[in-house]
């Protein structure tokens, strides 16, 4: 089976400017999940849908933060403005239901000059 | 808060020998435990995991055993071999799905 989609792989901004991330998820997936990974740290989520409903954003910085997942499948994570703190991997994971194994995607890697 | 401790940050051992990874969670409402295996600049990947109902499970050369008493969870990799060496996760989540992860632990396998 096809696994997790991100894209871009890599992405380069200026601090004040939009970025966008996308994800695909495995097909017939119904949770996804957004996740940030410092650099040495372990991954933090930042939102939790099940099927188009956000079921958990209470880590999401909602004053630039947005996310939406159209249709219960693909997903964007959205920045604006972007901040030099917002610099880290950007993961994208699925799974069949909450508590079933998340599968990651390959990340998305934003560096913010 | 949820959290999950983990250690060690860094683990050397040579090939062959055992390795072994700690982590203890806070949530004692936890019920399903995976540790997920990242190499440099790629997907975590999940290697194993445990639910509750469960005090060991084995694959291969991986092993995880769970103490719900103390709330601790452990990793085993036995007969190391150097790609083995990598960055492991533990992590910890309820029934809702909501996982905690641990902060990581980078282990090298000497040839």
């Amino acid at each position: 089976e096809a696994g997790v989609v991100q894209s871009p792989r890599y992405k380069i901004i200026e601090k004040k400017q939009p970025v966008a991330f996308w994800c695909n998820p495995i097909s017939g997936h119904n949770t996804l999940y957004w996740y940030r990974q410092n650099l040495g740290q372990g991954p933090e989520l930042l939102i939790r849908y099940e099927n188009e409903e956000a079921v958990d954003d209470s880590q999401l910085p909602k004053d630039r933060f947005s996310a939406e997942r159209l249709k219960g499948v693909d997903s964007t994570l959205k920045i604006q403005p972007a901040e030099l703190g917002d610099s880290a991997v950007y993961l994208c994971a699925s799974s069949l239901a909450g508590n079933s194994p998340l599968h990651f995607g390959n990340g998305t890697r934003l560096t913010v000059t | 808060g949820e959290n999950v401790e983990q250690h060690p940050s860094t683990l050397s051992v040579q090939e062959g020998d055992s390795a072994v990874i700690k982590c203890t969670y806070s949530d004692s409402a936890s019920n399903y435990f995976p540790w997920y295996k990242q190499e440099l600049g790629k997907r975590p990947q999940l290697i194993i995991d445990i639910r509750s109902n469960v005090g060991e499970k084995k694959d291969q050369r991986i092993a995880v055993t769970l103490n719900k008493t103390a709330k601790h969870f452990s990793l085993h990799i036995t007969e190391t071999q150097p790609e083995d060496s990598a960055v492991y996760f533990c992590a910890a989540s309820r029934t809702t799905g909501k996982l905690i992860f641990g902060q990581g632990t980078t282990l090298q396998v000497k040839p």
